[in-house]
């Protein structure tokens, strides 16, 4: 099945405390993106990659980092991780950027202490 | 920068009403504009993509036209049903300037109810 996971689906933290939320899809698409979903905000781009080790930043790219080493997958790192990082955290796929279809991951829910 | 802005942000109708959700974006210049539908604490599914140089695209009961000189963009539900309810996005894609191609600029929802 064609697919885009994530894991953790669902994690709570504390300040500080480095973590790495995964993104990883199977159907060998070269685009890849990040996005943050806060009420009142709505959907925010973070990060994305048009191709291995090609990475660019979003609308809100700080307080994260991110790697692209192979296609199939593209890690949300964060690094010192803040209470304002709470959020519902999406992982994107498609064939080349936004130009096509986006596929979309079924969320990470992250709190931060 | 684009920005993008949907109307209602809520709207509630009976079963078999016909409805029109709205989308707006501020700046013209993209390539495609595209529709999702997210159901409770899941992700986003795509509904309809409408490239640039199209004015509509049609699957079973929703319609979704995008004119680009006025910056709008609707989808049209027709006879809804209990299970369309569910937020309703929009997104406008990368600007035809070709410097932004993997940037997605999302409306914050309408949240559409539609009860028995």
């Amino acid at each position: 099945e064609a697919q885009v996971t994530q894991n953790p689906r669902y994690l709570i933290t504390v300040t500080g405390k480095k973590l790495t939320v995964t993104c990883s899809q199977n159907m060998n698409h070269e685009y890849m993106s990040w996005y943050r979903q806060d009420p009142g905000l709505g959907l925010r781009q973070i990060y994305y990659s048009m191709n291995v080790e090609v990475t660019d930043k979003g609308d809100v790219p700080e307080g994260y980092k991110v790697s692209r080493k192979e296609k199939r997958n593209f890690p949300l790192i964060l690094e010192s991780p803040s209470p304002n990082q709470t959020s519902l955290y999406f992982c994107a796929s498609s064939l080349a950027g936004t130009y096509n279809e986006q596929f979309f991951g079924p969320g990470t829910r992250l709190t931060v202490l | 920068k684009q920005e993008v802005t949907q109307i209602p942000a809520a709207l509630s109708v009976p079963e078999g009403e016909n409805l029109v959700l709205n989308c707006s974006f501020t700046d013209s210049a993209i390539y495609n504009l595209q529709w999702f539908r997210q159901d409770p604490g899941k992700g986003l599914t795509s509904l309809l993509l409408i490239q640039s140089s199209q004015r509509e695209q049609t699957s079973g009961r929703l319609n979704a036209s995008l004119d680009k000189s006025s910056g709008r963009s609707t989808l049209y539900i027709a006879a809804s049903q209990p299970g369309d309810s569910a937020t309703y996005l929009c997104a406008a894609g990368p600007g035809t300037g070709g410097t932004s191609y993997g940037k997605l600029t999302f409306g914050q929802g309408t949240i559409l109810t539609v009860h028995p």
